[in-house]
């Protein structure tokens, strides 16, 4: 089955900078990449997701971009703010299995 | 429009009982899928159904199952529970199933069970 491999696994950062957050899989058939956000005692929350028909997707202050070839995806997050703060997860889904495999996410402190 | 629901939202029971979640999806979904959130294991697929139907499963053992009702509202059931099935369990919907267009999956707040 698919492998997602997620680093780092926490990241502080100061508030206004930027944030990477990178993640690879195994299963060359996964075609769909979304990314989760959640808060203490909240489920996932869906930020922003990517298809493997487009190398990168933007959305106000997060990014994703997609490296098929090298299978790997990053979350790119600008201007950081407290409400940041956050476990963030990514995941892929193959077409083999339509299964959604998750990385082990990763811990993000916004330093104010 | 309201959320995914889960209920109950915390859940204590004890070794060898049963317990039954449920989830009602957004409006209009017709997918829900099942996720155990373990800190050792991650956020780990149980199931999923669409049209009363299950249409995936993960690798986990028999004594977890579920359902869907018409009105796409689910339930998963653990049996004979041991003290490793404490975990987060979390229900996420989607207007198709996996692998179709519009398939974003939208998470409910989760139950926590503990099994002591």
């Amino acid at each position: 089955g698919e492998n997602v491999e997620q680093h780092p696994s926490t990241l502080s950062v100061q508030e206004g900078d930027s944030a990477v957050i990178k993640c690879t899989y195994s299963d060359s058939a996964s075609n769909y990449f979304p990314w989760y956000k959640q808060e203490l005692g909240k489920g996932p929350q869906l930020i922003i997701d990517i298809r493997s028909n487009v190398g990168e997707k933007k959305d106000q202050r997060i990014a994703v971009t997609l490296n098929k070839t090298a299978k790997h995806f990053s979350l790119h997050i600008t201007e950081t703010q407290p409400e940041d703060s956050a476990v963030y997860f990514c995941a892929a889904r193959s077409f083999n299995d339509y299964k959604l495999s998750f990385g082990a996410g990763t811990t993000v402190t916004v330093r104010a | 429009k309201a959320g995914v629901t889960q209920t109950p939202r915390y859940l204590i029971k004890t070794r060898g009982q049963q317990v039954t979640l449920s989830c009602s999806p957004i409006s209009g979904h017709r997918s829900v899928s099942w996720y155990q959130q373990t800190p050792g294991q991650g956020l780990q697929f149980l199931f999923e159904y669409f049209s009363e139907t299950q249409r995936n499963k993960g690798n986990f053992p028999g004594r977890f199952s579920g359902r869907q009702f018409s009105n796409s509202r689910s339930e998963m059931n653990v049996s004979t529970l041991e003290l490793g099935d404490s975990a987060l369990y979390l229900c996420a919907s989607s207007l198709t199933p996996s692998g179709g267009t519009n398939n974003e999956q939208f998470f409910g707040p989760g139950t926590r069970l503990t099994v002591l």
